[in-house]
């Protein structure tokens, strides 16, 4: 069966400092990848999105990126967290080429401090 | 732009009732529609999928159904109980992603 792993649970960093999420899955080939944030009282909001290896879609203009350095892994970075960062941010993937739902990670809650 | 909208932003019932959450969405064009639950601080769980071609889905005392036409989606909650609490989310897919309502925070109180 398929699993999506995201880590770190919570993380508290000060403003300035670089920022590093990880997301894997397991049991899947080839899925679509996203990364969403979610602040305080506000919806989800789509961040990017990788079709594949490299492939990498940017929705909003902002302080982070991601990379897809393999198949399963797709990473968030920020060079340097800002307080506006902060926020609840969400992992999740999808099989491609078809209509097929979305698997969500567990979270990561971070505080720009 | 496809916009999606859930009301109410909030609702509280009595244990026991039947309750219906509404979502509505401004582009017909979507694969499939997805009603979610988030429990305070944690991820997204998959309640329901519906395909753009069916009308609705259950699993269990859930019911979701689906009118692409009007742009609108319905989630009937049947017996509600304390372990329902919880922001309920709906989301529509287009080509690659999907777009998220803002939520209806529901809470059932014993």
């Amino acid at each position: 069966s398929q699993t999506i792993h995201q880590w770190p649970a919570t993380l508290v960093q000060p403003v300035g400092s670089p920022l590093s999420l990880e997301c894997t899955v397991e049991g899947t080939s080839n899925p679509n990848l996203y990364w969403y944030r979610q602040a305080a009282g506000r919806g989800l909001q789509l961040l990017f999105y990788s079709v594949g290896i490299g492939q990498i879609s940017s929705e909003v203009p902002q302080n982070l990126s991601a990379s897809r350095p393999q198949d399963r892994q797709f990473i968030l970075s920020s060079k340097k967290l800002l307080l506006s960062d902060s926020g609840f941010y969400l992992c999740a993937w999808s099989t491609p080429g078809g209509p097929y739902g979305y698997t969500f990670g567990s979270g990561t809650r971070l505080t720009v401090v | 732009k496809q916009e999606v909208t859930q009301i109410p932003a909030a609702l509280s019932v009595p244990e026991g009732e039947n309750l219906v959450l509404n979502c509505s969405f401004t582009d017909s064009a979507i694969y499939n529609l997805q009603w979610f639950r988030q429990d305070p601080g944690k991820g997204l769980t998959s309640l329901l999928l519906i395909q753009s071609s069916q009308r609705e889905q259950t699993s269990g005392r859930l019911n979701a159904s689906l009118d692409k036409s009007s742009g609108r989606s319905t989630l009937y909650i049947a017996a509600s109980q304390p372990g329902d609490s919880a922001t309920y989310l709906c989301a529509v897919r287009g080509t690659y992603k999907y777009i998220f309502g803002t939520g209806t925070r529901l809470k059932v109180l014993a």
